[in-house]
Order: C-alpha cells, then structure tokens, then sequence
C-alpha cells in the first residue's frame, strides 16, 4: 500500500487531455513539493515535473502540474500514442522521513 | 551530461549479500545528494535509501532498515548499496538516482537499473 494515492489506471484518446491524480497528506503533499516521473515498460522512469508544477529543460509544455492541499494533479494535454506509459508522483514525507511514491498510472491512448 | 551506472545486480540465495554500485559522471558528485529506488516486477517505484552529499546522513525505508547500508566515495564519485540477509521480496531492479538541487524533493536523473533476484 503506497502512502501516495493514484488511480491504476486512466486512458483517453489522442489529442484529448488526461488528469492524474495523486493524494497524500500534510506531512508529504501538503508541506513538500511533488515531483511526477514518466516510466515506459523496460525503462528507468524520467523526470517530468518537479516543485509541483516545474518542467525541467526538455520536457513540451503539454505536460503540467499542479498542487493543492494535499492533493496533486499531473495534466497531460494533445495526447500522443507515445504518451503510453506508467506516471509516478513522489515526495518526501517530513513525518516518515522517508521518499514516497504513488501506486503508479498507468495512461492508455485509445 | 549527467550519467548513472548502476553494477552488481546477480542472482543470489535468501539470506546472502550482494553490493551494488553507482558510477557517477558529468555532475560534481559531492554537491549532490543520492538515493536508490526499486521496483519489484510488475510492481511501483519504491524509495529504499538516501545519503546527503557529503555522506554525514542516512536515511533507510522500514523495510530494509538494519540489512542494507547505503554509502558513497566521493573521491571514486561512486555510489554503493551493501545488501545482506536478502529475502525473495528484495527481488527488483534497482535503481541509483540523483536528488536535484539542495533540498529539492525529487529525483532529477536516474540510472537505468539493476537486477537483483533473491531465490534458492
């Protein structure tokens, strides 16, 4: 059982946007920033977002993040087949001292 | 260009030891601290350990807390992961990965993994 909260699974067509949620608390979400990492099958996962809403260099602005409370929200808009992946969204949780991650989504292009 | 090189991923008897390694390239190592993260087949990410900079702190996931040791040479800009008294769940592919900047709460470059698998 994560201590991030994500659905399994989310799918969407091409061209259309997708949400993916990811649920914490105050001691993670709430009071750190969430980062979000891209992961194809076979592969290390990649950094995509970082303080919540920060693309590093590289990466299209199709991607997106945001945070409120202790909640956190990866958007990906103009879907693209190669956008088939597992999404992860991650943290440091102050209570834990401890990194945490979500479950893993898994986003399906139809 | 930043780069990770994970090594030391084997098959190995429940109860034995393996030593993974780290080799860093393109960042100066003792600027950053670095972590490892697993992922069993078919399973999530799962954060295992944490080491600052300079090596002063350690952090450990409970579940491999008092078995594995995580340490670094700066000098070698290496980073290691002593493994003991495996179990068949530490099976995974793990990976080394670096924090971003001084506090920062994410991993901004990853090593492309490696296997361990713990079976008799």
């Amino acid at each position: 059982q994560s201590v991030l909260t994500q659905p399994p699974s989310v799918s969407a067509a091409p061209g259309q946007k997708v949400i993916i949620s990811c649920s914490g608390s105050s001691s993670n979400i709430g009071n750190n920033y969430v980062s979000w990492y891209q992961q194809f099958p076979g592969t290390a996962p990649k950094f995509l977002i970082y303080d919540n809403n920060k693309r590093p260099s590289g990466i299209p602005d199709r991607f997106s993040g945001s945070k409120s409370g202790t909640s956190a929200t990866l958007g990906i808009t103009g879907l693209q087949t190669g956008d088939e992946a597992d999404y992860y969204c991650g943290t440091w949780d102050s209570s834990l001292s401890a990194w945490v991650f979500g479950g893993g989504t898994k986003l399906t292009v139809l | 260009e930043v780069h990770l090189l994970e090594s030391g991923g084997d098959l190995v008897q429940p109860g034995g030891s393996l030593r993974l390694s780290c080799a860093a390239s393109g960042f100066t190592f003792s600027s950053y601290a670095m972590g490892w993260v697993r992922q069993a087949p078919g399973k999530g990410l799962e954060w295992v350990s944490f080491i600052t900079g300079s090596g002063d702190s350690t952090y450990y996931a409970d579940s491999v807390k008092g078995r594995f040791t995580i340490s670094r040479d700066n000098s070698k800009s290496t980073l290691y992961l002593q493994m003991n008294s495996l179990r068949v769940e530490d099976t995974a592919v793990h990976y080394c990965a670096r924090r971003g900047i001084e506090g920062a709460t994410n991993f901004d470059y990853w090593g492309q993994g490696t296997l361990v698998t713990v079976s008799s």
